[in-house]
């Protein structure tokens, strides 16, 4: 079945700091690729996404490639935010069903 | 738009008793999805709806939970009796058919069963 792995966290970065989170996956057909992004107290917001091999999702200097023959889609962010500090969700979503299947998510930690 | 919206927000209840938890979809969205999100298990799936019509129920725990969808406007997941381990936090989320397959969710709601 479809599944999504993420890197084990929590992650802790100090503000400016580069940000890679790895996010690789299993799925059959074309599935489309998503980030969520979860802060403090609230429900889960689409941070980016990418239907196709070889599309870029950016979003608020957060970027993710679809990247079919390593069949990833790995978050980056070159200058991280105190504000960034939340948890992120990779998902993926294949198929005529229309469920969303989720990595475990990771928490990320930004000090100042 | 309001976005979706869920009630109550937190909700505090002693073991054994009933408890309905609601949401409201975006207009317009014809897809609802119930989730749990607990430490232990991380965000799960319980059920979605399509059309009003529950489609796959198969990540509903057990007989203690159901979930309805009256209408397009308005879903409930119950929980009777209420365990301990039901503590968690629920999320709905909606979608629209047709196009984005994005889905939005609410704001969720803390339970904690006593």
């Amino acid at each position: 079945g479809d599944s999504v792995t993420q890197m084990e966290g929590p992650v802790t970065l100090s503000e400016e700091a580069f940000l890679t989170i790895n996010c690789t996956y299993t799925a059959t057909g074309y599935p489309s690729l998503f980030w969520y992004v979860q802060y403090p107290g609230e429900g889960l917001q689409l941070l980016l996404k990418a239907t196709k091999a070889d599309d870029k999702g950016s979003n608020k200097g957060f970027e993710a490639t679809y990247r079919k023959e390593t069949t990833s889609f790995h978050l980056e962010k070159g200058s991280v935010q105190v504000s960034d500090s939340a948890v992120y969700f990779c998902a993926l979503s294949a198929g005529a069903n229309s469920k969303l299947t989720f990595g475990k998510g990771i928490t990320l930690s930004v000090r100042p | 738009d309001a976005g979706v919206i869920q009630s109550p927000r937190h909700e505090v209840t002693e073991m054994g008793q009933e408890v309905t938890l609601r949401c409201k979809p975006i207009s317009g969205h014809d897809y609802l999805f119930w989730y749990r999100q607990t430490m232990m298990r991380g965000l799960e799936l319980l059920i979605y709806f399509n059309n009003n019509v529950p489609i796959d129920d198969s990540g509903m725990p057990e007989d203690r939970f159901s979930a309805k969808m009256p209408n397009a406007s308005f879903s409930t997941l119950k929980i009777q009796p209420s365990e301990p381990r039901d503590s968690a936090v629920y999320f709905c989320a909606s979608r629209q058919s047709g196009g984005s397959d994005t889905q939005y969710f609410g704001p969720g709601t803390r339970l904690t069963v006593l």
